[in-house]
């Protein structure tokens, strides 16, 4: 089953411009990670959010974490046309199943040079 | 360079044949995961095992088997039983030891019905 649903489905903006995508889920979780995709290749990390934080930084990227809400937000800021790919967020509900990640549909970003 | 290796990148099968999907690694993980992903969409699990000799079915496992008799290998074989193989596969793997571990894939496999 698929828990996490993000938004928007695709995104196209300019250089320079930040990129939002949002992804909710249903159940608890250990965490929170989100993949990168580019066409007809394998999913890439970005970044790991755990349920006992609430943001984390890495470079560009921003990732905000809301458990009350069963939410999270990736922002791209200064985008650039090599971030061109499809998102992905990922969560593992931990426990007995801890490792194993259920993904959301994904979004899909466009940056236009 | 440690990494994941998936093999064939493409492969065609025919009606009534099984197909057998490689995915070898090198990062000393115990974790390896089997995903498939259909156009457009997110990515669903289809085995997965956290040690050698062991492993489960994961959300959509009907008419695949895998088999895990070394830490480095995780083949995954799509059987005749599955009557809509086309798709993207991916390999995964992880260090099962710790909580809180992102996952490594590889390049994936296209898999097309001749």
């Amino acid at each position: 089953s698929q828990q996490g649903e993000e938004d928007p489905q695709a995104l196209s903006i300019q250089e320079g411009e930040n990129a939002t995508m949002n992804c909710s889920y249903k159940t608890s979780i250990n965490n929170l990670q989100w993949y990168r995709q580019n066409s007809g290749r394998g999913l890439v990390h970005l970044i790991l959010i755990r349920s006992n934080e609430r943001e984390k930084h890495s470079g560009r990227l921003r990732v905000t974490l809301d458990t009350s809400k069963k939410s999270s937000s990736l922002l791209i800021t200064a985008s650039r046309a090599a971030d061109t790919a499809s998102y992905f967020c990922a969560t593992d509900a931990g426990g007995t199943s801890y490792g194993k990640l259920t993904f959301g549909q994904g979004t899909i970003l466009t940056v236009h040079p | 360079d440690g990494g994941i290796t998936q093999s064939p990148k493409y492969l065609f099968r025919k009606e009534g044949q099984n197909v057998t999907l490689s995915c070898e690694q090198n990062l000393n993980h115990d974790a390896m995961y089997w995903y498939r992903q259909d156009p457009g969409q997110g990515l669903r699990l289809i085995y997965y095992s956290q040690i050698v000799n062991d492993f489960q079915k994961g959300d959509i496992a009907e008419g695949y088997s895998v088999s895990r008799e070394k830490k480095e290998s995780f083949p995954l074989t799509v059987t005749s039983a599955q009557k809509n193989p086309t798709a993207f596969y991916l390999c995964a793997s992880s260090n099962g030891h710790y909580s809180n571990q992102p996952q490594h894939f590889g390049d994936g496999t296209r898999l097309s019905i001749l």
